[in-house]
């Protein structure tokens, strides 16, 4: 059964930085173009960004675009997201999720929530 | 990049049909054949209902299926039922080779 399991996230201060990781299972991780996507509580879902099978091209949303890298190991089948400069505005649950093609994501993890203090 | 905008919330009562749009640009869903749709149960993960504007991956329910007409997409549900009450997204593809959804969409089953 494929799996997604998302863990790093945690309470962090303005100005501070987090990297967050989405151990996989189940499927050829390497095969897979791979995103991350955040949602803050009761609002809709946000690109956040994405990597390529090989990790060789990656690609940002303009409000994250400098602060967070994206980055794989497929080796451990592990997908990452470096955040830096975290502002208040990027706390949320992040989910990786598997791309399916045309950047539709038919796998989920279940998340992990970032909260950002001031 | 701007989210698309989808309605707030829409309603329907069993067995009837209901529809949400996503109204986006000429850079995104006007462009490219890439808009999927989200359903999202409370507290739980989004399920991908559609991609491709109007494709259903395997398990996903025929009563759901999806169009796009110039810059704005559509995902129409048939047959209503309780089951079906959920948020739901839309996505698509971009110029600056982006992803970008809506705001989301409330749908309540009366």
């Amino acid at each position: 059964e494929v799996h997604l399991v998302e863990s790093g996230g945690g309470l962090v201060q303005s100005g501070g930085s987090l990297r967050l990781s989405c151990a996989t299972s189940g499927f050829t991780f390497s095969n897979f173009w791979m995103h991350w996507v955040r949602q803050a509580p009761g609002k809709g879902l946000v690109w956040v960004s994405r990597i390529n099978a090989d990790g060789t091209t990656t690609t940002y949303a303009d409000s994250v675009k400098g602060r967070f890298t994206i980055s794989r190991d497929n080796a451990k089948n592990t997908l990452y997201l470096q955040m830096d400069s975290l502002r208040a505005d990027d706390a949320a649950v992040y989910y990786c999720a598997r791309n399916f093609r045309s950047d539709a994501s038919d796998i989920w993890g279940q998340g992990t929530m970032v909260t950002v203090s001031s | 990049q701007s989210a698309l905008t989808q309605p707030a919330s829409v309603s329907g009562s069993p067995g009837q049909s209901i529809t949400i749009s996503c109204t986006g640009s000429s850079s995104d869903i006007g462009a490219y054949n890439y808009v999927s749709w989200y359903q999202q149960h409370p507290g739980k993960v989004p399920k991908l209902m559609i991609f491709d504007v109007s494709n259903r991956p395997s398990g996903v329910s025929n009563r759901f299926s999806g169009s796009k007409s110039g810059n704005t997409a559509s995902l129409t549900i048939s047959g209503l039922q309780a089951e079906d009450e959920a948020d739901y997204h839309c996505s698509s593809y971009t110029s600056s080779s982006t992803v970008v959804f809506g705001g989301g969409t409330k749908l309540t089953v009366l």
